[in-house]
Parts: C-alpha cells; sequence; structure tokens
C-alpha cells in the first residue's frame, strides 16, 4: 500500500467550475501536507501547504486536511484553462526530510 | 532572483553507461534533494544534501550517488544505467532540512536505450 494515494484522473471540468482534488494517506506521523501543481515538462511549483488538520485559503485554492480520516483535500473555485495540470500531493513527517507524494491527479479546464 | 536551475534539460545514454546531473539551488537555499519521477508517477526520494553531507537517502541503490558543494550546488551520479532508470529527474531546494517550503528545478529527462 502507497504511503499517499491519490486518484490519476483525468478529472474535467467546464471553466468557473469549482475543483475538488482529494488525497488519502496512511501514515499517521505526517504532520505537513503540501500540493504542488505541475505543467507538462516542468518541475513541480508548491500551491501551499499546512500543518496538521485545519484549512488554509490562498486565492481560489483552499487546502483542507482531516487528520482524523487522513483525508486531504485542495479545492480550486473558479477553475480557469489555465489551471490545467497535474496535481500532487505530498506529505512529510516531522523530523524527516523527504517529501512522500501521491501519484498527481490530472485536472483538465475547458474553456 | 534564479530559481532551481537544472542541467541538462534532456539526456540520452545507452545502458551500462555513467550519468551526472547537475542542480543549482534558488538563491538564498542551502539544502538540495533529489527526486525520480517515472512517466505517470508522483516523484520518489533519492537523498537529501546539507552541509555537504547526504543527510537522508530513499530507497535507491548504491547506484545513486550523489556531492554538494560548498556553493551549495549539487550532483547526482548514477552509474551502470539500467533501462528503468528512465526517468525525469528533479531537484528541490530549501533552506534548512525541512522541505515544507521546497522549490523544484524543471527537471533533467533522462532516457536510457
Amino acid at each position: 500500500q502507497k504511503e499517499v494515494e491519490q486518484d490519476p484522473g483525468p478529472l474535467s471540468v467546464p471553466e468557473g467550475a469549482i475543483v475538488s482534488l482529494n488525497c488519502t494517506y496512511s501514515n499517521s506521523a505526517f504532520q505537513y501536507f503540501m500540493w504542488y501543481r505541475q505543467y507538462s515538462r516542468k518541475g513541480p511549483e508548491l500551491l501551499m501547504y499546512t500543518y496538521s488538520s485545519g484549512n488554509k485559503e490562498d486565492g481560489r485554492f483552499t487546502a483542507q486536511v482531516d487528520k482524523s480520516s487522513k483525508y486531504i483535500s485542495l479545492f480550486i473555485r473558479d477553475s480557469q484553462p489555465s489551471d490545467s495540470a497535474t496535481y500532487l500531493c505530498a506529505s512529510i513527517r516531522t523530523g524527516f526530510q523527504k517529501l512522500v507524494f501521491g501519484t498527481g491527479t490530472r485536472l483538465l479546464v475547458s474553456p | 532572483d534564479a530559481g532551481v536551475t537544472q542541467s541538462p534539460t534532456h539526456l540520452i545514454k545507452t545502458r551500462g553507461q555513467q550519468v551526472t546531473l547537475r542542480c543549482s539551488p534558488k538563491s538564498g537555499h542551502d539544502t538540495v534533494s533529489w527526486y525520480q519521477q517515472a512517466l505517470g508517477q508522483g516523484p520518489q526520494f533519492i537523498f537529501q544534501y546539507y552541509e555537504e553531507e547526504e543527510r537522508q537517502r530513499g530507497n535507491f541503490p548504491d547506484r545513486f550517488s550523489g556531492h554538494q558543494f560548498p556553493n551549495y550546488s549539487s550532483e547526482l551520479n548514477v552509474n551502470a544505467l539500467l533501462l528503468g532508470d528512465s526517468a525525469l529527474y528533479l531537484c528541490a531546494s530549501s533552506l534548512g532540512t525541512v522541505s515544507t517550503e521546497a522549490f523544484f528545478g524543471q527537471g533533467t529527462r533522462l532516457t536510457v536505450v
């Protein structure tokens, strides 16, 4: 079983839709949770990270962590065609250096 | 402000050969981590370098080795290349060893034939 699981998609939505991207994880020791966006043939770009449970908002993006259910979510409001990319969730244990990634979900936003 | 830069961007090697990939971290960062991303997969942690020492290593064989220089730049070396080593190799830099705000380079696409 992978430590971080993510549906690979693709997820297709029309422009302006609210997008929900999700991950589950198995390691209770994970304390930090990140979302990265990766365009084709590019490196991952950090969108935001949260510590432990709770919500964090940055513009059109909201990250949510529920440690009780080991569930990580990213919501994108008013989605744009430029949001079309692969979204990677990642987790890290306190005191450890390595990011543990999911496989990524490919998002397609059509005009 | 230059971000993380990697070279080369693409590389084709033959099975059994050796390869060296290079990374310059973002200005002000002192820690470099290397990841391997196979097609359709998330990045997998190879190792991290801080203060010119390997601090943590993922589940990769000894064929994968690295180095960090006094200017914080880093190299990833892979010996005895296998077809399965074909992947995008990503370098991430951060300030200190905690990777909560790691910045990635564009990667080096390695193809082994």
